[in-house]
This record gives C-alpha cells, sequence and structure tokens, in this order.
C-alpha cells in the first residue's frame, strides 16, 4: 500500500499562519483528509474533500491539494489549536481500495 | 448524531484473541464505512480495516491473516477480532464511522473521510 508523509513537528507564533503538509501518491487520486489530535481525546476532524469543513471548526482552517501534496493550512492560529495532526485518504494501489494515515505532525503554537 | 459505546477485555496475554464491541446509536446504519482504527501509546494512527452494513469488508494488508470485522445489523454492533495477539497489538482502539459522500449530498470514492470517532478502547498484551 501507498504511504502518506507529514514533517513530524512544526511550529507558528500566536496569531501567525501556518501550513501542515501530507505527500503521498494516492493523493494524485484521491482527496485528503484532516484530523486534530490532543492529548487523551480521539481525533477530530477538522477538513475534507476539496476544502470542506465540518460543522463547528472555525474558518481559520482551509485545505488545499496540487500534486501529490495536500495542506491544511491554518490562517491566525490559535493556542486552542495545538495538538497533533493526522491526514489520510484513500489508498487506490492494488484496486485495494484501503486507508492510509500519515505519520502526524505536532503542532505548538508559540 | 452518531454516538459509539464501545467495550472489550483491556488486558490480554500474547498469542491470545483480542475482541472488541462498539454499538451504534443514531443515524443510518447503512451509507457508510463502519471502522476500526488503533494507535499505539504515542504513536500515529493505523487503519485496522472496514466494513459495509451489507457486509463487504477491507483490511490492512499488514493485518488481514489475523483480523476480522463483522457488523450485526439486527443490533447496529460492530465487532473486531484480532487473533494471536503480541506487545506490538498494544494500542488504543477506535470505532470509526467513514464516509464518502460530499457535502451535496454525492457519493465518490475519492472523498473518503472518518466523521464520527468513539472514545477509544485501552488493550495492553503483556504477559
Amino acid at each position: 500500500s501507498s504511504e502518506l508523509t507529514q514533517d513530524p513537528a512544526v511550529s507558528v507564533a500566536l496569531g501567525q499562519t501556518v501550513r501542515i503538509t501530507c505527500q503521498g501518491d494516492s493523493l494524485r487520486t484521491n482527496y485528503a483528509s484532516w484530523y486534530q489530535q490532543k492529548p487523551g481525546q480521539a481525533p477530530l476532524l477538522v477538513m475534507y474533500g476539496k476544502n470542506d469543513r465540518p460543522s463547528g471548526i472555525p474558518d481559520r482552517f482551509s485545505g488545499s491539494s496540487s500534486g501529490n501534496t495536500a495542506s491544511l493550512t491554518i490562517t491566525g492560529a490559535q493556542a486552542e489549536d495545538e495538538g497533533d495532526y493526522f491526514c489520510n485518504s484513500r489508498d487506490s494501489s492494488f484496486n485495494h481500495l484501503a486507508v492510509v494515515f500519515g505519520g502526524g505532525t505536532k503542532l505548538t503554537v508559540l | 448524531q452518531v454516538q459509539f459505546q464501545q467495550w472489550g477485555a483491556g488486558l490480554l496475554k500474547p498469542s491470545e484473541t483480542l475482541s472488541l464491541t462498539c454499538a451504534v446509536y443514531g443515524g443510518s446504519f447503512s451509507d457508510y464505512y463502519w471502522t476500526w482504527i488503533r494507535q499505539p501509546p504515542g504513536k500515529g494512527l493505523e487503519w485496522i480495516g472496514e466494513i459495509k452494513h451489507s457486509g463487504g469488508s477491507k483490511y490492512n494488508p499488514s493485518l488481514r491473516s489475523r483480523v476480522t470485522i463483522s457488523v450485526d445489523t439486527s443490533n447496529n454492533h460492530l465487532s473486531l477480532k484480532l487473533i494471536s495477539v503480541t506487545a506490538a497489538d498494544t494500542a488504543v482502539y477506535y470505532c470509526a464511522r467513514g464516509s464518502d459522500q460530499t457535502p451535496q449530498g454525492a457519493w465518490r470514492s475519492d472523498y473518503y473521510y472518518i466523521d464520527v470517532w468513539g472514545k477509544g478502547t485501552t488493550v495492553t498484551i503483556s504477559s
């Protein structure tokens, strides 16, 4: 199966903009979805599809994609945005249509 | 509003069988991918597999020989069985709902996301 690659850690100053990226062959033909996870909690969907936010997710979160790379951008990062971010998508390799996750990016808001 | 209630043994010995059940409350049971995901301590998320209400299932190739996911549509229960466990199977196990429905209501296989997660069950494998 294919893999999704994320930077292990990213930091951003409070109120600034940060982009978290996810790379993988599956992203050439599948949209990425993004999850935020805080310690001791289940992941929370924050972005999916073309650029779709679930209800309740602030509009400072946005998504984009180009080639084999998907990005989650937080414009005006807040302290509560600190946590781990995971991407995932369908994995179309070998016709399995399985699911793959990125290794996660730890976001620190300074 | 879909909610999950998960239960199962939290401590197993190597070579035993892990069994977890997840009751799904609210919402439709059809049209979604009922999913198990795990997260070893301090590590990332690993997709275990999924099943649709009709019974069609898919598994992570790395676990396929040991895992069975089933669904009981009479009571909306989702189950996970993992045989011959080792310490490497120690993790928090989540049941979750996968979907490929766009906000406009269309179904697209390239639009996959997991929109509802259970609270997770910690399973420890230790002799």
